[in-house]
């Protein structure tokens, strides 16, 4: 089965700097999607970025960026010039052939004004 | 279409009750999820319907719990027999069946209180 790991259950970052969210995921699969969602207190989850694993360049969403690197298993989030509203949960989620998506423990991120 | 709905947004209930949740999914989604999420954690799968299909159930799910679909538009999700471990959020989610890669468009769950 596959599964996805947040390591870091909560980051803080400056208003206006750069933070880098970390997940790693395993699985026996070849072909294969990642995605970071976005859960802000009481709100739903949001879509905030999507990588296709046979795609080798990293996607970027303006100032949200991932580091997909496939042979680690790795798909770290970037977000730059960090703003108040980024504050929020953050979930790394895989989904494979089948379109069953699996999530991690998820980050909380605070920005500090 | 306003996305995907979940009624009711909170239920307290009281131990051993029945309570049953509904989601009403994007229309020309033939997909729908449900997961649950405890505080802190991330969303935990618990079953999913491909138009008025079954597909999948975990085993978090037990045989108090059922979910249905009928005629693939909108779910519900029963809970019989409430324990205080069933308090979580109960997220809905829909999508497009394909082969991957569809993002989730969720709804804004049901928080549950089981007192």
């Amino acid at each position: 089965a596959q599964t996805v790991t947040q390591s870091q259950p909560e980051m803080s970052v400056q208003e206006a700097e750069t933070v880098t969210l970390s997940c790693t995921y395993d699985t026996s699969e070849s072909d294969y999607y990642l995605f970071w969602y976005k859960q802000p207190p009481s709100r739903q989850m949001i879509l905030v970025i999507r990588q296709e694993a046979y795609k080798q360049q990293n996607a970027t969403e303006n100032r949200f960026s991932v580091n997909f690197q496939k042979a680690a298993k790795s798909f770290s989030l970037k977000i730059s010039d960090s703003q108040l509203g980024d504050a929020a949960m953050y979930f790394c989620a895989y989904s494979g052939y089948n379109n069953d998506m699996r999530f991690g423990a998820g980050t909380r991120l605070t920005v500090k004004p | 279409d306003t996305g995907v709905s979940q009624d009711p947004r909170h239920k307290i209930t009281k131990r051993g009750q029945n309570v049953t949740f509904r989601c009403d999914p994007i229309s020309e989604h033939n997909r729908l999820y449900w997961y649950r999420q405890t505080l802190g954690q991330g969303p935990e799968f618990l079953t999913y319907f491909q138009n008025e299909a079954q597909l999948e159930k975990s085993r978090l799910l037990s045989d108090r719990f059922s979910a249905e679909r009928p005629k693939g538009s909108f779910s519900t999700l029963e809970i019989q027999r409430t324990e205080q471990g069933d308090s979580a959020m109960y997220l809905c989610a829909s999508t497009l069946d394909g082969l991957g890669g569809f993002s989730y468009t969720f709804g804004s769950g049901t928080r549950l209180t089981v007192v």
